[in-house]
């Protein structure tokens, strides 16, 4: 059973460009939810989805978006790219929204902003 | 609201000596922990997780953790350590009503000497 997949695994991009990464979940998952992972901050949840609705947003401004689509691949997206957002990107799949469930994470997408 | 504090941002242990990664939460109802480990250029990928039923919980790769109300403390342990555990681990707890979110302990790097 394939796991999830992120892509692309790396990006540079400079200040003020937009970037969008993608996950795609383990066959079967409807959840999604993203992570940032820096050194200074450590892991912070971003957003969950589950049948292509937000189900939970964290503490991050509006720059930071996300999407789910019918097959419950997800999006992300972060607009007008700053220094700080340079980070690991991961997400997460699971069943469903319960609490109890494992997540399954991807590798990550590696963003550098230059 | 609910978080998580893992004492000690690095350990070192010699191989075959036991492995101890602290971790204490905050919660006012009881909670659903969970412990992660991430090697280089990895993503997640859960050890065990404790979500009410038995206190001891065994996990992959002979390490354990005891959920202790009174202590409100979720330590991590194997008895005896490996090369191939060098890697980060991250103590996580799901908030209560709030899905899949997973709040992180800042992570304690382990690395183990021959």
């Amino acid at each position: 059973k394939a796991g999830v997949t992120q892509t692309p695994r790396y990006l540079i991009k400079t200040r003020g460009q937009q970037v969008t990464l993608s996950c795609s979940p383990i066959s079967g998952h409807r959840s999604v939810s993203w992570y940032q992972q820096t050194p200074g901050q450590g892991l912070q949840f971003l957003f969950e989805y589950f049948s292509e609705t937000q189900r939970n947003k964290g503490n991050f401004p509006g720059r930071f978006s996300g999407r789910q689509f019918s097959n419950s691949r997800s999006e992300m997206n972060v607009s007008t790219l700053e220094l700080g957002d340079s980070a690991l990107y991961l997400c997460a799949s699971s069943f469903s929204t319960d609490q109890t469930l494992t997540r399954f994470f991807g590798p990550g997408t590696r963003l550098t902003v230059l | 609201a609910q978080s998580v504090t893992q004492l000690g941002s690095h350990v070192s242990v010699s191989e075959g000596a036991l492995v101890l990664l602290r971790c204490n939460y905050s919660s006012s109802v009881p909670p659903y922990l969970f412990w992660y480990v991430q090697y280089p250029n990895q993503g997640l990928q859960l050890l065990l997780k404790y979500t009410s039923a038995a206190t001891l919980v065994k996990g992959i790769n002979g390490f354990e953790a005891e959920f202790k109300k009174s202590e409100t403390s979720f330590h991590l342990t194997k008895p005896s350590a490996h090369m191939s555990d060098a890697a980060e681990y991250f103590c996580a707890v799901s908030p209560y009503n709030q899905g899949g979110k997973l709040i992180f302990g800042q992570g304690t790097e382990l690395s183990v000497k021959p």
